[in-house]
């Protein structure tokens, strides 16, 4: 069973620019979710996809959006990039079902100048 | 809103010392309640979980229970390592929302020193 992966590592880029970044699912994981991790701060749930749906959504403004693929894996896109963006993002996929344990990819660490 | 409180830190100990780091969590729901871990440079690991009231969560000697009534899932173990030194999440999943999104305390990082 393959872990959740997710590119690239690191990215700069600068205000206004926009991203795209991307994770493969755990084998077997149908439901996929996005959190932003700010310098010593905790994950801050962005959304949720299932069977390429969106099903949830965190405090985040629309440029903030994502995709998920009919292989489970998906992308977060971000438009007009902010300096406050910077952060590490991380993916975590599940099987279907509410107490199914969500799995998390090492992150992407992105940086705004 | 939900939302979990974890002690601040850095939590500073010696080899073979007990740990304690408390977590205590608001919930309008009957919430699942996680521990993660997050190594130097790496992704969040699950170390433990708890679904429903007086559940006890066990992972590689780290324990935690959850109680309702004080609405808390505190972390113990009773001897650490130096490699438990890492940053450690307390995080809650409500059923109430349609979604299982996890809701994360700001961590709390663990230095064990030999």
């Amino acid at each position: 069973e393959t872990g959740v992966t997710q590119s690239p590592t690191h990215l700069i880029k600068t205000r206004g620019q926009q991203v795209t970044l991307r994770c493969s699912s755990q084998s077997g994981h149908n439901t996929v979710s996005w959190y932003q991790q700010a310098l010593g701060q905790g994950p801050q749930f962005i959304f949720q996809y299932y069977r390429e749906e969106e099903n949830g959504r965190g405090n985040f403004p629309p440029r903030f959006s994502g995709l998920q693929f009919p292989n489970y894996s998906s992308e977060l896109n971000v438009n007009a990039l902010e300096l406050d963006d910077s952060a590490l993002y991380l993916c975590a996929s599940k099987r279907e079902g509410f107490q199914e344990t969500q799995y998390f990819g090492p992150g992407t660490r992105l940086l705004v100048l | 809103g939900d939302s979990v409180t974890q002690m601040e830190g850095p939590v500073t100990l010696s080899e073979e010392a007990f740990l304690t780091i408390n977590c205590t969590y608001t919930a309008t729901g009957y919430p699942s309640l996680f521990w993660y871990v997050q190594y130097p440079g790496e992704g969040l690991q699950l170390l433990l979980k708890a679904t429903k009231a007086d559940d006890k969560g066990s992972n590689k000697g780290f324990e935690a229970t959850y109680r309702k009534e004080t609405t808390s899932f505190h972390l113990e173990k009773g001897s650490v390592q130096v490699s438990d030194s890492a940053v450690y999440f307390c995080a809650l999943s409500d059923l109430s929302y349609n979604t299982d999104k996890l809701i994360f305390g700001t961590g709390t990082r663990l230095q064990v020193f030999p």
